[in-house]
C-alpha cells in the first residue's frame, strides 16, 4: 500500500463546475496535510493546507480532512480552464523532520 | 512565503559528468530539503540538507551518488554524480518557513 494515494486521472469538468480531488494516507498518526497545484514546467505551489478534522475554505479552495478515515480532500468550485493542472496532496508525518510524501498526483482538465 | 532560487534551471550534460545545482533563499530557515521529480512522476524526496553536518538520505539515495553541502542558513547545492540517463530529472530544492513548504523553481536536467 502507497503511504499516500490519490486518482491519477485525469479528472476532467466542465467550466463553472465542483472539481473534487481526492487523498487517503497510511498512517494515522499524520498530522499535517497539504495541497499543491504543479502546472505542465513549473514547481509545485502550494495552495492549501490543513491540519484539524473538518473543512477549512480559501477563497474558490476548500480542504476538507478527516482522520478517522484518513482522508483529505479538495474541492474546487466555479472550475476555471485555469485550473488546469496537476494536484498533488501531500502527508507529513510524524515526528519533527518536516518532510513530506507525496501523492502521485491527480490532473485536472477544465474545459471551456 | 519564502523566495527560493535555483542555478541552473536547465542543463543538458553528458553521461559520467556531474553536475552541481544550487540553491537560496532570502531569509534564514532551519529545514531545507532535495527532491527530485521524474518525468511524470510525482516528487520523491532525496534527502534533508543540515547546517553544518551531513545530510540526511532517503532509502535508495547515497551521498556518493547526491553530494549535499549546507554551508549556512540560506544556501544549499546538490551534486549529482557519475549521472547517467536515468538521472534526468526535475530537481528542486524546498524550504520550511512556517508550518508550510515551498518549492524553489527547480532544475530540469537532461542526460544525454
Amino acid at each position: 500500500q502507497k503511504e499516500v494515494e490519490q486518482n491519477s486521472g485525469p479528472l476532467s469538468v466542465p467550466e463553472g463546475a465542483i472539481a473534487s480531488l481526492n487523498c487517503t494516507y497510511s498512517d494515522r498518526g499524520s498530522q499535517s496535510f497539504f495541497w499543491y497545484r504543479q502546472y505542465s514546467g513549473k514547481s509545485p505551489e502550494l495552495i492549501m493546507s490543513i491540519y484539524s478534522n473538518g473543512d477549512k475554505e480559501d477563497g474558490r479552495f476548500t480542504a476538507q480532512l478527516n482522520k478517522a478515515s484518513q482522508y483529505v480532500s479538495l474541492l474546487i468550485r466555479d472550475s476555471q480552464p485555469s485550473d488546469s493542472a496537476t494536484y498533488l496532496c501531500a502527508v507529513k508525518p510524524p515526528g519533527n523532520t518536516g518532510k513530506l510524501i507525496f501523492g502521485q498526483g491527480t490532473t485536472l482538465q477544465v474545459k471551456p | 512565503s519564502a523566495v527560493i532560487s535555483q542555478k541552473p534551471s536547465r542543463d543538458i550534460c553528458q553521461r559520467g559528468t556531474s553536475l552541481t545545482i544550487q540553491c537560496q533563499v532570502d531569509s534564514q530557515v532551519t529545514m531545507m530539503f532535495w527532491y527530485r521529480q521524474q518525468p511524470g512522476q510525482s516528487l520523491t524526496l532525496i534527502a534533508t540538507a543540515n547546517q553544518g553536518s551531513e545530510a540526511t538520505y532517503e532509502s535508495g539515495f547515497v551521498i556518493d551518488k547526491f553530494p549535499i553541502s549546507r554551508p549556512n542558513l540560506t544556501f544549499s547545492t546538490l551534486t549529482v554524480s557519475n549521472m547517467s540517463p536515468e538521472d534526468s530529472s526535475i530537481y528542486l530544492c524546498s524550504v520550511v518557513h512556517g508550518y508550510e513548504q515551498y518549492f524553489g523553481p527547480g532544475t530540469r536536467l537532461t542526460v544525454t
